[in-house]
């Protein structure tokens, strides 16, 4: 069963890049068949997609921040990685990463294994 | 960019009650319509992938229904462990986003 947590600093200083670590476990990054996904959720408010990495190298973000992130996977460290730079007070916010463990959910991008989530909070 | 509505934003219900969520695209997604419950403190949950399949372990008083752009969530009675905040997302297309979701209160 893969299972993933979310790791890195809960507090980054405006105008710096915010940098946030998924390791999986129970299951294998390098496979073919999942999208590595990253989510957040400021306090109080709604869901937003951030993006995700798939295949050998694919990524697709959202628009409104796709200037400014990067995802990443790093297969020998079974981890993928965020990276959120120039942040401002609108990143703070709950960060999920996710995935897909089930054919179904990964044919509809359906997310059905996620992290705990990792508070960060951009502040001086 | 495919936006995502929802209806009602709250809605507060006693247990036993029949609950529908509605989910309203702004194009046709098709099928590709998941429903996920979320508690306080806690990660997003699937409930539901392609419109009506439920995801292992999802009670069956939980049903989904509709195509293209209008889509519901029904609860058939509702339950204790129920009262939680639920979000639609679509699967079309990037980028992938949730409706504002809708809180289930107790009455």
């Amino acid at each position: 069963q893969v299972q993933l947590q979310e790791s890195g600093p809960g507090l980054v200083k405006p105008s710096q890049t915010l940098s946030l670590t998924c390791t999986v476990s129970g299951g294998s990054i390098s496979s073919g068949s999942h999208y590595w996904s990253w989510m957040r959720q400021p306090a109080g408010k709604g869901l937003e997609w951030i993006g995700r990495f798939y295949g050998s190298g694919n990524t697709d973000y959202n628009p409104s921040l796709r200037s400014r992130v990067t995802i990443s996977v790093d297969t020998s460290k079974t981890q993928f990685s965020l990276r959120l730079t120039s942040v401002t007070a609108a990143d703070t916010a709950v960060y999920y990463c996710a995935t897909n463990a089930a054919d179904g959910a990964y044919f509809y991008y359906a997310m059905d294994v996620w992290g705990q989530g990792t508070t960060v909070t951009v502040s001086s | 960019d495919i936006q995502m509505t929802q209806s009602p934003s709250s809605l507060s219900v006693s247990i036993g009650d029949r609950v529908t969520i509605t989910c309203r695209a702004s194009q046709s997604i098709g099928s590709y319509l998941n429903w996920y419950q979320q508690k306080p403190g806690k990660a997003p949950k699937l409930l539901m992938y392609a419109v009506s399949s439920l995801q292992n372990g999802v009670p069956s008083r939980f049903s989904g229904s509709g195509s293209g752009t209008d889509f519901t969530l029904t609860i058939s009675s509702l339950q204790s462990e129920d009262f939680a905040t639920y979000y639609c997302q679509h699967g079309y297309s990037a980028p992938f986003t949730f409706g504002p979701g809708t809180k289930v209160q107790i009455k």
